[in-house]
């Protein structure tokens, strides 16, 4: 089985501060992390993915994600928030079953930037 | 690019009308997903298909039917809308990639109320 945790279903932070977005996932073998935004109206897009080869991923946007195993996070990380970064972040696990890749998102996170 | 294309946007139903949800993509990605987003529970996996003539049931597929015959096309059936189909509606695709990583492309989605 496998899943993750959003810790926050709102975030609110403001513009220049660091954004720290929580995610722990479960997973019972080496799980391929995901992270994607959706922008109002619009459907998710991809912002950066981890894939077991460097621990800290870099994104679009400015964003990174550093995976730490002993921990079973991936938190999602950037130094200056801007008025354009309010959306919603979605953390997601995926793992092969039956021959293809099953993805398991959690339930989302709406960042907040305060001018 | 159009990528993933959603049709229509918006609909509104009445109660036991049926209707059908449009879904085409022009990546020639081999799986396609349905997904419904409800507010603060994330996407849950209506139903997923792994190629032309093969589909397979998500984690809340009563109340829906899908068809995949050709690649491009992967059309979601609602029979007897409910209020409880009250959702927004989000179709993605992602390539084959054996025990590579799943990343998905998502449509713009449909919003759909039932009264």
């Amino acid at each position: 089985a496998q899943s993750v945790t959003q810790l926050g279903s709102h975030v609110s932070v403001s513009e220049g501060a660091l954004v720290l977005l929580r995610c722990n996932y479960s997973s019972s073998v080496p799980p391929y992390l995901f992270w994607y935004v959706q922008y109002p109206n619009q459907g998710l897009q991809l912002l950066l993915k981890y894939t077991s080869a460097a621990t800290l991923v870099k994104g679009i946007n400015g964003f990174e994600a550093e995976f730490k195993k002993s921990e079973t996070s991936f938190h999602l990380t950037k130094p200056s928030a801007h008025m354009s970064d309010a959306a919603e972040y979605f953390c997601a696990v995926s793992r092969n079953s039956g021959g293809y890749q099953k993805v398991t998102f959690g339930i989302g996170t709406k960042l907040q930037v305060i001018p | 690019n159009a990528g993933v294309t959603q049709t229509p946007k918006f609909r509104i139903l009445k109660i036991g009308q049926s209707m059908t949800l449009q879904c085409a993509q022009d990546m020639n990605h081999n799986y396609m997903y349905w997904y419904r987003q409800d507010p603060g529970m994330g996407l849950k996996l209506i139903y997923y298909s792994v190629g032309a003539g093969i589909t397979d049931k998500g984690e809340v597929p009563n109340g829906y039917n899908v068809s995949r015959s050709t690649t491009e096309d992967f059309p979601l059936r609602l029979e007897l809308a409910a209020p409880s189909q009250t959702s927004v509606y989000f179709c993605a695709s992602s390539p084959r990639t054996g025990q590579g990583v799943n990343i998905q492309y998502f449509g713009a989605g449909t919003r759909l109320s039932v009264l």
